[in-house]
Order: structure tokens, then sequence, then C-alpha cells
């Protein structure tokens, strides 16, 4: 079974609109870490924000925000205020077991190709 | 710039043949983690590299193989090379009890 399914393959969105990205994740370790990385057409893969399994509060960073939903076991992200720079694809990722800290390997998302349109 | 540096760039080779792919980790950084992104399989974590030794294999064939050095650069190592190899093959690097993976910007290997 997939781990972390990605359902929109591509979207388009208007410059400077709110933009959601879908992740869903299955795991049955209580202690996980959520990831989203942006990869531009240029190829490299950049960090853009984190939830652990047992943060309380939402994660931010900037423009990106996570909407976390333990129950459901959702990881969306949120980038507000679309500009064009954030056409790329984005990737969804989760890493099992993150608190005794023998597992950094990451299980990726599909990932889904983010368009903005001028 | 990530700190973690790959080389070569870009590759163009033949099938059979054997290449060899290089990361710098970022100053500090113990551990290295080899992956590969290609069309038809996405991302796909090969191999993990703690101060010198293997901590974790994933789904790295037989033909590859990989090493870290003292000076912690590592090496990954692709031989016997076929079609099914090219893709893009990331390096990235970690500190003790951090969250986070920093990506290289990849080796971008096409065999012809």
């Amino acid at each position: 079974a997939q781990k972390i399914t990605q359902t929109q393959p591509g979207m388009f969105v208007q410059e400077k609109e709110a933009v959601t990205l879908d992740c869903t994740y299955d795991t049955s370790d209580p202690s996980y870490g959520l990831f989203w990385y942006k990869q531009p057409s240029s190829g490299e893969m950049i960090f853009l924000i984190y939830q652990g399994s047992y943060d309380q509060q939402n994660a931010t960073e900037g423009r990106y925000s996570l909407n976390f939903q333990k129950a459901r076991k959702s990881a969306n992200l949120v980038i507000s205020a679309s500009q064009l720079g954030d056409s790329a694809m984005y990737f969804c990722a989760m890493r099992e077991g993150y608190l005794t800290g023998s597992n950094y390997q990451l299980i990726w998302g599909a990932g889904t190709k983010l368009i903005i349109k001028p | 710039d990530s700190g973690v540096t790959q080389t070569p760039k870009h590759l163009i080779t033949a099938t059979g043949q054997r290449v060899t792919l290089r990361c710098s980790p970022r100053s500090g950084d113990l551990s290295v983690y080899w992956y590969q992104q290609s069309l038809d399989q996405g991302l796909q974590f090969l191999i993990q590299y703690y101060n010198g030794e293997e901590r974790a294999k994933g789904n790295i064939l037989e033909r590859f193989s990989a090493q870290q050095f003292p000076d912690l650069h590592s090496e990954l190592n692709l031989s016997s090379l076929e079609l099914g190899d090219s893709a893009l093959y990331f390096c990235a690097s970690t500190s003790t009890g951090a969250n986070v993976l920093t990506f290289g910007a990849g080796s971008r290997l096409t065999v012809l």
C-alpha cells in the first residue's frame, strides 16, 4: 500500500492566490515526521517545512504552513499569496520512527506539479 | 547553496560502463544519504552512511556500491550500467539528531 499519497498530479493557480497541496500518509508508527520539499525545474530538492507527529501546533515557515490533521492522516501544504517562483514540483515525504533516531529514510509521494499563472 | 556538493552535475555514458558520483556533505554533518529519482519509480532511498559506516540500505542494486571516507565525503559507484539507470542521483546530509535532510543539487546520469 502507498505510504504517501499525493492525489493531485498537477495544479494551476492564479498568482497571489493561496494554494493547498494534498498529502495523506499511512503509518502505524506513533512517532513520525512529515516533510515538504520543492523541486524547481533546475532539479535541486529544497526543504520547505517539517511537522513531527507529536507537535501540538501546525508548522509554519513564512508563506508555507502545514495543515496537519492527525486523525485523518493528512498533512497538506498551504502556500499563501502564491508567486510565479512557486512553480515547481512539490513532494510530501515521511520518516517513521524519528524519535528512536535510527531511521532517517524518507518515503516519498509521487509529487504535485504546481504552475502559477500570471 | 545548500552546502551539500555533488559532482558531476551531468554525466552521459554508455551501457556497460562504470561511473562514480561524489558527494561532500554540509560541514559538520556525519550522515550521508543517497537517493535515486527516476521517471518511472520516483524518489527511492538507496543507502545511508554515518561517520564512515553503512547505517541503512534501501533499494540499492548489487551493481551499485557506496562508501563514506574519513573526511566524510561519499562516493556512489554504479557499474554495468543499463538504460534504466538513467536518473537524477541525490546526495543528502544531516547532522546527528536533526530531522531535516539537506539535499545537494543532484547528479543527472544519462545512459545511452
